[in-house]
Formats: C-alpha cells, structure tokens, sequence
C-alpha cells in the first residue's frame, strides 16, 4: 500500500495568512493526490485532484503542487470559512490511502 | 445536483453483520463511467478507504477488510451498499459514501455520513 505521510498535524494561523499544508507519498503516484476539506455537519469537499487541478467551484486562493512524491496545499489569503480538516489522498493505485489529516485553527 | 446520503443501523453488537446504504441522486450508477466508493473515519481519526463499486459491476475492496466487505448496488433504486460481517468495537466509525468517476479515482461528491457503533 502507498503510505500518505502528511504534515503538519496541527497548523495555527489568522485570517489572511497563507498557508502550506503537506503529503508525501512512500513510492510514485505519479500527480494522482487529491486534497479534502472536512468540517461538522458538512459533507468532505474536494478542492484539488490530480496533484493541482481546482475543482469546479473552490476559491483560486487554495493552490496543489507536486515535486516528486512530495505535495503541497497552498491557501493564500486565509478567510475564516477556511478552518478545519484536511486530507490528501492518492487515487493512483488502490487501495487508496489518505493522510493523516492537518487541523487549521484559527490563531 | 449531486447528492449522496447514507444510512445504517445506528448501533449494533459485536458479531452482527453491518448493512449499510447510500442513495444517490443527480447521477446514476447505470451510466457509464460513475462508481460509487465507501470510506469509514473512526471518531478523531484519519479516513479510511473501504471499498467501490463502478456502473459495470466491478468491484474493488481494501484488502486490510477484503473477506469481511461485499458492496453492491442496485439501480433501479439509484442505491450502493455495503455489508461488513462480523463487526467488532473497531468498526465503530462514521461510514461515508461518494461519488467517483472512471476518468479518476477521486471522489468528487460525499455523503455527511452515518455514524455506527458497535457495543455489546
């Protein structure tokens, strides 16, 4: 199985703040990772696949990008709206995997 | 629009089967190129990827829980589900459903969700 390696696991900001949130896969996944935000109550959105495709609808202040295996969640201009899980997940080879998930909180 | 909701028992004891149900609606599990997926996150955990069901009856299951897990679907109902035997306090989670299509493996519509537990 690929292990999903994410960091960090808590992250402090305020709004307006960027931040970055990371995974590293433990062999190739090619640029199969998709990024997840979790929040109560509400379903998982999907806001990045294939390492930095936007998904339909998400803000262009969250941001994927790919060195190797390594990947990274960018959120420019934090808005409070932005607080709360995150996962990756590789989608190159089953059995899919995600990461261990990043809480942003608010500072 | 797309929407995916679960269902399930609420509370069951150890050694029981677990059922659960994810209706869909706004997409069909009939048309080509759709899949349905099961994903289970404990309570305070990571998420953990079950199993799929694609429109042309392919299954594909985590192989850490292969011998416990069937899911099928039914599409005159426009359902999915997903049947773990044998349940034990680890299965206790919220058990999500979502959408995947063929072009990729991610899953681009998710259920809120539906929490078991499992206690004697």
């Amino acid at each position: 199985d690929v292990q999903m390696t994410q960091s960090p696991y808590n992250l402090a900001a305020s709004p307006g703040e960027s931040v970055s949130i990371n995974c590293k896969a433990s062999k190739s996944i090619s640029k199969y990772l998709a990024w997840y935000q979790q929040k109560p109550g509400k379903a998982n959105k999907l806001l990045i696949y294939d390492g930095s495709t936007l998904q339909s609808g998400i803000p262009s202040r969250f941001s994927g990008s790919r060195s190797g295996t390594d990947f990274t969640l960018t959120i420019r201009s934090l808005e409070p709206e932005d607080f709360g899980l995150y996962y990756c997940q590789q989608h190159n080879e089953y059995p899919f995997t995600f990461g261990s998930g990043t809480k942003l909180e608010i500072k | 629009q797309v929407t995916l909701k679960e269902s399930g028992p609420g509370i069951l004891q150890p050694s029981q089967t677990l059922s659960l149900t994810c209706t869909l609606s706004g997409f069909s599990l009939s048309t080509y190129g759709m899949g349905v997926g099961w994903i289970r996150q404990p309570s305070g955990k990571g998420l953990e990827w079950l199993a799929n069901i694609w429109w042309y009856d392919d299954e594909y299951y985590n192989p850490s829980l292969k011998n416990r897990l069937t899911i099928s679907k039914d599409t005159s109902s426009n359902q999915a589900f997903l049947k773990i035997t044998n349940v034990d306090a680890a299965d206790t989670a919220t058990y999500y459903c979502a959408r995947l299509r063929r072009v990729s493996h991610y899953f681009d519509y998710w259920g809120q969700g539906v929490m078991v537990t499992v206690s004697s």
